[in-house]
């Protein structure tokens, strides 16, 4: 079963653009992981947030979390054709070293 | 090399036959992940090793999926008898520490489509 889900499900936005994707959970967790999946590189760790903090950054990424409400969101800015990918939240519930995930956003980057 | 490899990364078997996928995680690494993606869909967890101990099998599908890591290195993931439902993409991922939460490095995943 997935914890997270992520919305939305697809998102097409021209080169230059912010992108907004967002994970909602439903245990609590230790914290959270964003993954980006393209077939070219397969799925690879873009950023952990612990359960303790609220906002993180690195480079172009930007990543909030909120616990009360169980949901954490990953902002790309300057979006690059490149970043085309699936992006999916990954978390770590209390009870155990698994992560489970959720189903994914597909993002589209128009040149 | 320095990441996660997988293979084959291309697999077609006929119904009924037994397959056998390799994960060759980074060294050094102690924890080993497979996860079994369907298309359109995040990956489900399917067995945990840390070193050469299988701790967590929750997530394997029925009694012919199996997995070993003799010696905490590279891990076999096994597949008897062969079904349709079985076709997707393995993923193996390694992780540095045993902790819940670290980082996984993956794999490019193996294709199994079941014919």
């Amino acid at each position: 079963s997935q914890q997270g889900e992520e919305d939305p499900q697809a998102l097409s936005i021209q080169e230059g653009e912010n992108a907004t994707m967002n994970c909602s959970y439903k245990t609590s967790i230790n914290n959270l992981q964003w993954y980006r999946q393209n077939s070219g590189r397969g799925l690879v760790h873009l950023i952990l947030i612990r359960s303790n903090e609220r906002e993180k950054h690195s480079g172009r990424l930007r990543v909030t979390l909120d616990t009360s409400k169980k949901s954490s969101s990953l902002l790309i800015t300057a979006s690059r054709a490149a970043d085309t990918a699936s992006y999916f939240c990954a978390t770590d519930p209390d009870s155990n070293y698994q992560l489970i995930w959720g189903a994914g956003t597909k993002l589209i980057i128009k040149p | 090399g320095a990441g996660v490899s997988q293979s084959p990364r291309y697999k077609v078997a006929k119904r009924g036959q037994d397959v056998a996928l390799r994960c060759d995680p980074i060294s050094g690494h102690v924890s080993l992940f497979w996860y079994q993606q369907a298309l359109g869909q995040g990956p489900e967890f399917l067995t945990y090793f840390q070193n050469e101990a299988q701790l967590d099998k929750s997530g394997l599908p029925s009694d012919r999926f199996f997995a070993e890591r003799p010696e905490g290195s590279v891990s076999t993931l096994k597949i008897q008898r062969t079904q349709q439902e079985d076709s997707a993409v393995y993923l193996c991922a390694s992780s540095l520490v045993s902790a819940g939460g670290a980082e996984a490095f993956f794999g490019q995943g193996t294709r199994l489509t079941v014919v």
